[in-house]
């Protein structure tokens, strides 16, 4: 079963907004990565959030942790076409060696 | 840094018929991992490598799927006797150190189709 689940499932917003998904998982996590994936193409490392850290930047990008509620966000800011993709979420689970996915969230930027 | 490198990106098969892909990691990068993924999903875990070991794989991966990683470096996933079942995207990651805790770096996949 997937450990984690996105949300919404798919995000439609104007250039310029910013768009919000979320993330929530399941069991205790060393760390949770976020990924973006164009259509047929691989991932992209966004970026990588540890168990003990609350908040990353990078960019435009702004992640948070709560490890509490086993929920992660991911904060686009002013949105550009180019940030259209699928955004996924993927938890390192303690004692594991991988990760796991959710299903995603289909971000469309309309210019 | 090249990044990881998969081959070939798009494979058309007939069904029964066998197909390898090849992974190339990021030099230095101690970790390899194989996933599946199909449209409008997220990438499923098949296997992992730590050097040349195999250290896990998934129910995913049935008898008909064998990965190696001879010598620690490129790896390869072939798939005997494909299925149409076995249609969607193939991807590698490799990362480095000596726990999972670091940053996994994805190749472009390689999309397999059984027709």
């Amino acid at each position: 079963s997937q450990q984690g689940e996105e949300d919404p499932q798919a995000l439609s917003i104007q250039e310029g907004e910013n768009a919000t998904m979320n993330c929530s998982y399941k069991t205790s996590i060393n760390n949770l990565q976020w990924y973006r994936q164009n259509s047929g193409r691989g991932l992209v490392h966004l970026i990588l959030i540890r168990s003990n850290e609350r908040e990353k930047h990078s960019g435009r990008l702004r992640v948070t942790l709560d490890t509490s509620k086993k929920s992660s966000s991911l904060l686009i800011t002013a949105s550009r076409a180019a940030d259209t993709a699928s955004y996924f979420c993927a938890t390192n689970i303690q004692g594991a060696q991988k990760l796991v996915f959710g299903q995603g969230t289909r971000l469309t930027i309309n210019p | 840094d090249t990044g990881v490198s998969q081959d070939p990106r798009h494979k058309i098969t007939k069904r029964g018929q066998n197909v390898t892909f090849r992974c190339d990691p990021i030099s230095e990068h101690n970790r390899l991992y194989w996933y599946r993924q199909t449209l409008g999903q997220g990438p499923e875990f098949l296997t992992y490598f730590q050097n040349e070991a195999q250290l896990e794989k998934s129910r995913l991966l049935s008898d008909r799927f064998s990965a190696e990683r001879p010598k620690g470096s490129f790896s390869t996933l072939e798939i005997q006797r494909t299925e149409q079942g076995d249609s969607a995207m193939y991807l590698c990651a490799s990362s480095f150190g000596p726990s999972s805790g670091n940053t996994i770096y994805f190749g472009e996949g390689s999309w397999l189709t059984v027709v």
